[in-house]
């Protein structure tokens, strides 16, 4: 699977736009990009999934450059309940073991 | 649907006890997975079964570690016997497809565990 590498922690206040990128350098043809989310004493929670260019739903949308190199989660207007770990992972339809790394803490303040 | 289950969602014992975690899938999902949490290593995944048979059982860390999955709404995790560096929150999660990396994990609540 591609080593992906996201930023420790950001910080935000309420009503901003917050962008994370994560850089997957090696990420292979076949992959998908699959962004996660985790509150404060609960499972991860699927946000959005991407191939390419851009992918939006009601909670964030995700960019992907052309080289697909990289790729950027982008949070809307955050509130304090944005408050999370966010999580970049990359695999194939044929790949398994999703390894979840250290994923992102955004700390969204009034 | 009520998601996936998992019980107890505390347990606190004493090092050298037998720990017992368990995990009722949403129903129709056809792959399982166990995972560990720790601030020090983050969120591993232990093992996953795919239509109850185990898959990839590398990420558990040593023999003292089981899992079982005796049909497709039920598996456990067990510790035998448990130490104080088991101490983490186990999640379990299922999906409705094989256990590609594309397909959306639903996690359950968590089972926070301290070894004493």
């Amino acid at each position: 699977l591609a080593k992906t590498t996201q930023p420790i922690s950001m910080d935000s206040y309420e009503g901003q736009e917050v962008n994370i990128t994560c850089s997957h350098n090696n990420i292979a043809t076949n992959d998908y990009i699959t962004w996660y989310q985790q509150f404060p004493s609960q499972g991860p929670r699927f946000i959005i999934q991407g191939y390419k260019t851009k992918v939006t739903n009601e909670v964030a949308s995700l960019f992907i450059p052309a080289d697909r190199k990289s790729s950027t989660l982008s949070l809307p207007r955050v509130s304090l309940s944005d408050t999370a770990v966010y999580y970049c992972l990359v695999g194939d339809e044929a790949g398994n073991m999703l390894t979840f790394g250290g994923g992102t803490r955004l700390m969204v303040k009034p | 649907d009520a998601g996936v289950i998992q019980s107890p969602r505390h347990e606190v014992t004493e090092m050298g006890q037998e720990v017992t975690l368990r995990c009722k899938p949403i129903s129709g999902h056809n792959s399982l997975f166990w995972y560990r949490q720790t601030m020090m290593r983050g969120l591993e995944l232990l093992i996953y079964f795919n239509n109850n048979v185990p898959i990839d059982d590398s990420g558990m860390p040593e023999d003292r570690f089981s899992a079982k999955m005796p049909n497709a709404s039920f598996s456990t995790l067990k510790i035998q016997p448990s130490e104080p560096r088991d101490s983490a929150v186990y999640f379990c999660a299922s999906t409705p497809g094989p256990g590609a990396s594309t397909d959306t994990q639903y996690f359950g609540p968590g089972t926070r565990l301290t070894v004493l």
